[in-house]
């Protein structure tokens, strides 16, 4: 089956823009969706797609692909965006399983 | 608005197996024909593992990982989908999330989540 990789942690400055990557074989097939989790919280959807937000969802928060990396990026970071951050897909293979990143800490300077 | 909500056990002995019901509100997972009904959990201090999905005609599909010990159901008139894990040990402690899955593989809502310990 297919993995997704991503970075365990990434730090911003207020304000200032930073990328979240998230790289598997199966992003060359399928687009990543992305998740914000806070702790104690479900996770929620802010990226799928090839680059669409949820309603709710700030414009702040895009999404794009190159080759077998996704990323999802950060425009202006806020302190709430601290959090962590999940991709997933669906399995390269066909078969409607599905994977997800190990996750990626963002801390907000 | 859909909105899914787990309930279940909260503690379950080691060997014995968890039982877990995600409730559908909001709408119906017959008429959501488009979408499959899945779990996920995620054991503390780290990330998030599938578990497994079921699409409303009964058709499902398994982390390979758990493959033996899991079976996802669905009652679809009664609004709910149910995850059986057999044999469970502490491994297995971790919190469980339902949720509604656009084909294309995006899950969306999720619900609250319930934390399953796994101890005597």
């Amino acid at each position: 089956s297919s993995e997704l990789t991503q970075d365990p942690a990434v730090s911003v400055a207020l304000g200032q823009t930073v990328r979240i990557t998230c790289q598997g074989d199966s992003l060359r097939s399928y687009y990543a969706n992305w998740y914000q989790q806070k702790p104690g919280q479900a996770p929620v959807l802010v990226i799928y797609g090839k680059d669409t937000r949820p309603s709710g969802i700030p414009d702040r928060f895009s999404g794009s692909r190159s080759g077998n990396t996704a990323s999802l990026t950060i425009t202006g970071a806020r302190a709430e965006d601290e959090a962590d951050y999940y991709c997933n897909s669906r399995d390269s293979s066909g078969n409607f399983h599905v994977v997800f990143g190990g996750g990626t800490k963002l801390t907000v300077l | 608005q859909v909105q899914l909500q787990e309930s279940g056990p909260g503690l379950v002995k080691p060997s014995e197996t968890l039982s877990l019901t995600c409730t559908v509100s909001g709408g119906s997972i017959s008429s959501s024909s488009n979408y499959y009904w899945d779990w996920i959990r995620q054991p503390p201090g780290k990330g998030l593992e599938w578990i497994g999905s079921i699409f409303y005609t009964g058709s499902t599909y398994y982390n390979p990982s758990l493959k033996s010990r899991v079976t996802i159901s669905v009652d679809t008139s009664k609004r709910h989908f149910s995850l059986k894990l057999t044999s469970v040990t502490a491994a297995d402690t971790a919190v469980y999330y339902c949720a509604r899955v656009e084909p294309s593989g995006w899950f969306d809502p999720w619900g609250q989540g319930t934390l399953v310990t796994v101890s005597s």
